[in-house]
């Protein structure tokens, strides 16, 4: 099983450009997060959905959206990129609150 | 909401030492508590975590203890080798549906 897959894995973006963080898992989990890790700050919720249907915010919502597209995919969208959104992004899957991370996406906005 | 302290940020030992890696939490509803290791360009990886009702859990070299009363858990390696050079994560589960991390300790084992 691949697990959790997130692409692009590298991104550069000048600022105000937009873009769409992909996010799959293959595990049947119901729950599905993207974070954002940058140094020292570990790692931030922007915002998860419990099930298939449902979105909610989470500690670092502003300047980004999210779509469920069906059980298996989560997508993280940056409308408008800015410098301050240069972060390493991660989405996760969970089953009884246990964890699996993609690899992540690393994101530069100039 | 829940507030997750973790020290130290940076772990320095041997190789064959025992490394200890501490967390508090705020809520006293807190009943989940993971922990997870993040190597080099990669995603975390769950390692071990521990529920309320349990105050210790052992798998092989890793152990993870509970003190519900004084609101902290820590997570200790044995035998510590090179590849356990991470960063390591803790969390805790409060009363909000989300766990939340504390902001990672890197450890390095020297050989």
């Amino acid at each position: 099983n691949a697990g959790v897959t997130q692409t692009p894995k590298f991104q550069v973006l000048k600022t105000g450009q937009s873009m769409t963080l992909q996010c799959a898992q293959d595990m049947n989990h119901n729950s599905m997060y993207w974070y954002r890790q940058d140094p020292g700050m570990g790692l931030r919720l922007i915002y998860y959905s419990a099930s298939e249907g449902t979105t909610d915010k989470g500690e670092v919502p502003n300047g980004y959206n999210v779509s469920r597209l069906n059980k298996r995919e989560f997508s993280l969208r940056l409308e408008s990129a800015a410098p301050s959104q240069t972060s390493v992004y991660f989405c996760a899957s969970s089953r009884d609150l246990r964890y699996t991370f993609g690899s992540g996406t690393r994101l530069t906005v100039v | 909401g829940e507030n997750v302290e973790q020290h130290p940020s940076t772990l320095s030992v041997q190789e064959g030492d025992s490394a200890v890696i501490k967390c508090t939490y705020s809520d006293s509803a807190s009943n989940y508590f993971p922990w997870y290791k993040q190597e080099l360009g990669k995603g975390p990886q769950l390692i071990i975590d521990i529920r309320s009702n349990v105050g210790e859990k052992k798998d092989q070299r890793i152990a993870v203890t509970l003190n519900k009363t004084a609101k902290h858990f820590s997570l200790h390696i044995t035998e510590t080798q090179p590849e356990d050079s991470a960063v390591y994560f803790c969390a805790a589960r409060g009363g909000s549906y989300i766990p939340t991390f504390g902001r990672g300790t890197s450890l390095i084992v020297h050989p």
